[in-house]
C-alpha cells in the first residue's frame, strides 16, 4: 500500500525567503509523484510531477522538486517566496510499474503563509 | 470545454436523508475519483474507478456508494447521511497512472 507523509501542517516564511515543503512517500513499487496547490475555496491544480527520467523536476510559478529514491522523498522548493504563494500544498503518490492500480493517494497538506 | 463538473456546489441535508453527488467530465479520461477534504486531514480517497464498469474502495468508503454510469459520469451516493459526512467533496479525473488529475470545484455538504 502506498502512503504520503507531509511533516508539519503549517509553514511560515518571509517574502523573498526560501520555501521548503517536505514530502516522504511509501510505495512497494516505483511511484509517480505529484505536488498540487489549492488556493482558498478552489479546487486543486498541478504544480509539478515526477514520472521517470530526470529526478529534478520544474513546475509552474518557479517551484521545483527533487525525487530522491534513497530517502523516499519528494520535497518541494522555491528559491524566493512571493505573497501569491500563500496556499495549501499537497503531495500525492500513484503506484508505478506494470499492473499497478490507479489509486492516487494524497498527504494531509501543508499551509504556506508568506509574511511581508 | 468544461473539464470536470460537479453538482450541486452546496447542499444541506438532515441526518438520515439520502442524496447523490454528480460528477461529469468531458476530457475522455479513463479514471475517476471521489475524495473528501476535511481540515487537517487532507484529501482522503472514498472510491475510484479505473475505467468504465469498474469501481474500487479507497481509504474511507463506509457510508458511501458509487456508480460509474458511463465513461463521462461518476456519482457518489450517501444512503443515510450522518453529521460525520459533513465535508467538501471533490471529484477528479485522469487518463493514466503517470498523468495529472484534474479536479472539479467541489461540493460543500453539511449534514445537520
Amino acid at each position: 500500500a502506498q502512503s504520503v507523509t507531509q511533516l508539519g501542517s503549517h509553514v511560515s516564511v518571509s517574502e523573498g525567503a526560501l520555501v521548503l515543503l517536505r514530502c516522504n512517500y511509501s510505495s512497494s513499487v516505483p511511484p509517480y509523484l505529484f505536488w498540487y496547490v489549492q488556493y482558498p475555496n478552489q479546487g486543486l491544480q498541478l504544480l509539478l510531477k515526477y514520472t521517470t527520467g530526470a529526478t529534478l523536476v520544474k513546475g509552474i510559478n518557479g517551484f521545483e522538486a527533487e525525487f530522491k529514491k534513497s530517502e523516499t522523498s519528494f520535497h518541494l522548493t522555491k528559491p524566493s517566496a512571493h505573497m501569491s504563494d500563500a496556499a495549501e500544498y499537497f503531495c500525492a503518490v500513484s503506484p508505478g510499474g506494470s499492473g499497478a492500480n490507479s489509486k492516487l493517494t494524497f498527504g494531509k497538506g501543508i499551509t504556506l503563509s508568506v509574511r511581508p | 470545454n468544461a473539464g470536470v463538473t460537479q453538482t450541486p456546489k452546496f447542499q444541506v441535508l438532515k441526518t438520515g436523508q439520502s442524496m447523490t453527488l454528480q460528477c461529469a467530465q468531458d476530457m475522455n479520461h479513463n479514471s475517476m475519483y471521489w475524495y473528501r477534504q476535511d481540515p487537517g486531514m487532507g484529501l482522503r480517497l472514498i472510491y475510484y474507478s479505473a475505467s468504465e464498469g469498474t469501481t474500487d474502495k479507497g481509504e474511507v468508503p463506509n457510508g458511501y456508494n458509487v456508480s460509474r454510469l458511463n465513461k463521462r459520469e461518476f456519482s457518489l451516493r450517501l444512503e443515510s447521511a450522518a453529521p460525520s459526512q459533513t465535508s467538501v467533496y471533490f471529484c477528479a479525473t485522469r487518463q493514466g497512472l503517470n498523468t495529472e488529475a484534474f479536479f472539479g470545484q467541489g461540493t460543500r455538504l453539511t449534514v445537520v
